[in-house]
């Protein structure tokens, strides 16, 4: 029971240019949706999250879109740097539950950046 | 800043064997998590822990699955008899439950690899 996915394992985009990250979810309870970055050997990092009455949040070169009545956000990284190659979570949760948010992560997207 | 530590980085065990892997959550945390990642999947919850006690488990944590709190700092998951397919990364993660925080301060540590042969 996929309720997170990520149907693209991997994006390539050159340096310098916009990646955009996509995850969509299925169960409606959620509220609350967050963004990791991954490398290998490494446990996930927060980059972004964004609450479920808000269809925008951003943060620097990072920006999340939210349209809810589609079920779909969007991760956008304007401009992409190498430093950005990794894999990207997508995760959700629902908040009713004060401080025992247990995190659906999608698949996760492989970014490599090219130079 | 503050981390969530993991120990070890990197366990080997033979299937059939309990093996024990340890965190350290962040000091003024108040619930605990731990959550899996078997190579190339998705990072899956495992169990969520608060005051003690389980507050919620997925059908992955079974009765060979163990979490104990011993002291003030520690939180540890025990796996009593692994098998082969419980060769994963394991995420340890805690959170303060602030929702002032963008994240709820929910932080992960750098993992456990258990490798099971």
């Amino acid at each position: 029971d996929q309720q997170v996915k990520q149907n693209s394992p991997s994006l390539s985009v050159q340096e310098g240019r916009i990646s955009i990250l996509n995850c969509d979810y299925t169960n409606s309870m959620f509220d609350y949706f967050l963004w990791y970055k991954k490398y290998p050997a490494e446990g996930p990092t927060f980059l972004i999250s964004i609450s479920s009455i808000k269809d925008k949040n951003e943060d620097g070169r990072f920006t999340v879109f939210l349209n809810k009545s589609a079920k779909h956000l969007s991760l956008h990284i304007v401009p992409s740097q190498p430093g950005d190659s990794a894999v990207y979570f997508c995760a959700a949760t629902t908040t009713y539950n004060f401080g025992n948010e247990k995190l659906t992560f999608g698949t996760g997207t492989r970014l490599t950046i090219i130079p | 800043e503050p981390e969530v530590t993991q120990t070890p980085s990197h366990q080997v065990t033979q299937m059939g064997q309990e093996v024990i892997l340890r965190c350290v959550p962040i000091s003024n945390h108040l619930y605990f998590y731990w959550y899996r990642q078997i190579l190339g999947q998705k990072v899956e919850f495992l169990v969520s822990f608060y005051n003690n006690e389980i507050s919620e488990k997925s059908e992955i944590f079974d009765d060979q699955f163990s979490v104990e709190r011993p002291d003030g700092s520690n939180f540890t998951l025990k796996i009593r008899s692994t098998k082969l397919e419980d060769s994963a990364m394991y995420f340890c993660a805690s959170s303060g439950g602030d929702r002032g925080l963008s994240n709820y301060g929910y932080t992960f540590g750098s993992g456990t690899r258990l490798t099971v042969v």
